[in-house]
């Protein structure tokens, strides 16, 4: 099955600077990958997605990178700030085994004003 | 936008007794749910994906006859932990998903299990 590894598992930054949160995925079927914040004590909220005939989407301070070859897909934060500390999950979904996500294991950001 | 709603949203259970968890999708019709657990600083593990009017489908590992899942409607889910123990305290978090737009899932509030 997918097994999905996302790194680092924690990551501090000034404010104003970039993070950038990488995962692989194994299974080369999938070909949907959600990026989700998860603040403490509550439910994962989706912040951006790739489908994997797209190499790179971008919302405003965030953008996704995908290399399909590779099995590597990359989250991209600019100019952060203290409200973007929270938990980061990667996670990657086959369209034909149901839609069931397989997530990373997290990156915990913390923003220093 | 879709909403999920968990009930309830904290519960505590002596060991030995079971727990129903309820998830439902108030604005549309929930033809999948999933089922995550969560434990403290760890990331969502996937235990089951149900869906409306079948056998749920459980992750390796995860014990269907501890973990029941029923999907017995298009807008309601539900996980019973039975005879839970102190290592099932978690947090448990359903998602849904319409079908009609792949791979869209809503997820719920979750709900914190605390068995003592």
């Amino acid at each position: 099955g997918e097994n999905v590894e996302q790194h680092p598992s924690t990551l501090s930054v000034q404010e104003g600077d970039s993070a950038v949160i990488k995962c692989t995925y194994s299974d080369s079927a999938s070909n949907y990958f959600p990026w989700y914040k998860q603040e403490l004590g509550k439910r994962p909220q989706l912040i951006i997605d790739i489908r994997s005939n797209v190499g790179e989407k971008k919302d405003q301070r965030i953008a996704v990178t995908l290399n399909k070859t590779a099995k590597h897909f990359s989250l991209h934060i600019t100019e952060t700030q203290p409200e973007d500390s929270a938990v980061y999950f990667c996670a990657a979904s086959a369209f034909n085994q149901g839609g069931k996500l397989i997530f990373g294991q997290g990156t915990e950001l913390s923003v220093k004003p | 936008g879709a909403v999920v709603s968990q009930h309830p949203s904290r519960v505590i259970c002596k060991s030995g007794t079971s727990v129903k968890i309820e998830c439902r999708s108030l604005d549309f019709q929930a033809t999948t749910m999933f089922w995550y657990r969560q434990f403290p600083k760890k990331s969502l593990m996937l235990m089951a994906t149900s869906n409306e009017g079948s056998k749920a489908t459980y992750e390796q590992g995860v014990e269907k006859d501890k973990f029941l899942i029923n999907h017995a409607s298009l807008t309601l889910s539900t996980l019973t932990v039975t005879s839970a123990h102190p290592e099932d305290s978690s947090f448990y978090i359903c998602s849904a998903s319409s079908g009609t737009i792949p791979y869209e899932q809503y997820f719920g509030p979750g709900t914190r299990l605390t068995v003592t």
